[in-house]
């Protein structure tokens, strides 16, 4: 099947840094992939969709500076954290899409923790 | 408004009983599709079962089977005789549109406990 990769699985920072996330299709080319976000005990929220070639398209809420996404080949979206704060500390996990398959493909997530 | 709601946080349940984990959901969407997956601890994301708007029969995969009355909006999973590596949170999430568009939006979850 599909194998989606995320890289790193957790990640510790100070205050102030800023931690990149990638997110590989390392069997398919994903021209769309989507990253979430989920607090503990809760449900993922979706925070953009990244588009190859193109600008990320983001929800409602979400800073676009504050959670840079870059999608520059057909296999690999990053997630840019930028200046965290320990609210930004959290699950993230990316999924991407395969033309002509109905389900998602998920990342094995990553744990932030901002100190 | 609450596109998806699962109104069970957490569910106990004995091993080797059925379950079923309810999931309703709210669209004016003609094509729509309806999915389940699994998240044990670990936090990884399993798929389990994916329902489409049009599908007349209920979707259906192993120990895994949606019961979908689409008239009430609700597509329910249902795990027959639980296990306990069923243990995990369950997450129903809707993608509303056309088959390429793939976002998805989920529900708070329910939390299913198999006890032995």
């Amino acid at each position: 099947g599909a194998v989606v990769s995320q890289h790193p699985s957790r990640v510790i920072c100070k205050s102030g840094t800023s931690v990149k996330i990638e997110c590989r299709s390392l069997d398919f080319q994903a021209t769309t992939m989507f990253w979430y976000r989920q607090f503990p005990k809760k449900s993922l929220m979706l925070m953009a969709t990244s588009n190859e070639g193109s600008k990320a398209t983001y929800e409602q809420g979400v800073e676009k500076d504050k959670f840079l996404i870059n999608h520059a080949s057909l296999t690999l979206s990053t997630l840019t954290v930028t200046s965290a704060h320990p609210e930004d500390s959290s699950f993230y996990i990316c999924s991407a899409q395969r033309d002509g398959n109905e389900k998602l493909f998920f990342g094995s997530g990553t744990q932030l923790s901002v100190l | 408004a609450q596109k998806i709601t699962q109104t069970q946080p957490g569910m106990f349940v004995q091993e080797k009983e059925a379950v079923t984990l309810d999931c309703t959901y709210d669209t004016s969407d003609q094509s729509y599709g309806l999915f389940w997956y699994k998240q044990p601890s670990s936090g990884e994301m399993i798929f389990l079962i994916y329902q489409g708007s049009y599908d007349e029969q209920n979707a259906t995969e192993g120990r895994y089977s949606l019961n979908f009355q689409k008239a009430r909006k609700s597509a329910n999973l249902v795990i027959s005789a639980s296990q306990l590596g069923d243990s995990a949170m369950y997450l129903c999430a809707m993608r509303e549109g056309y088959q390429g568009a793939q976002k998805l939006v989920f529900g708070q979850g329910t939390r299913l406990t198999i006890n032995p």
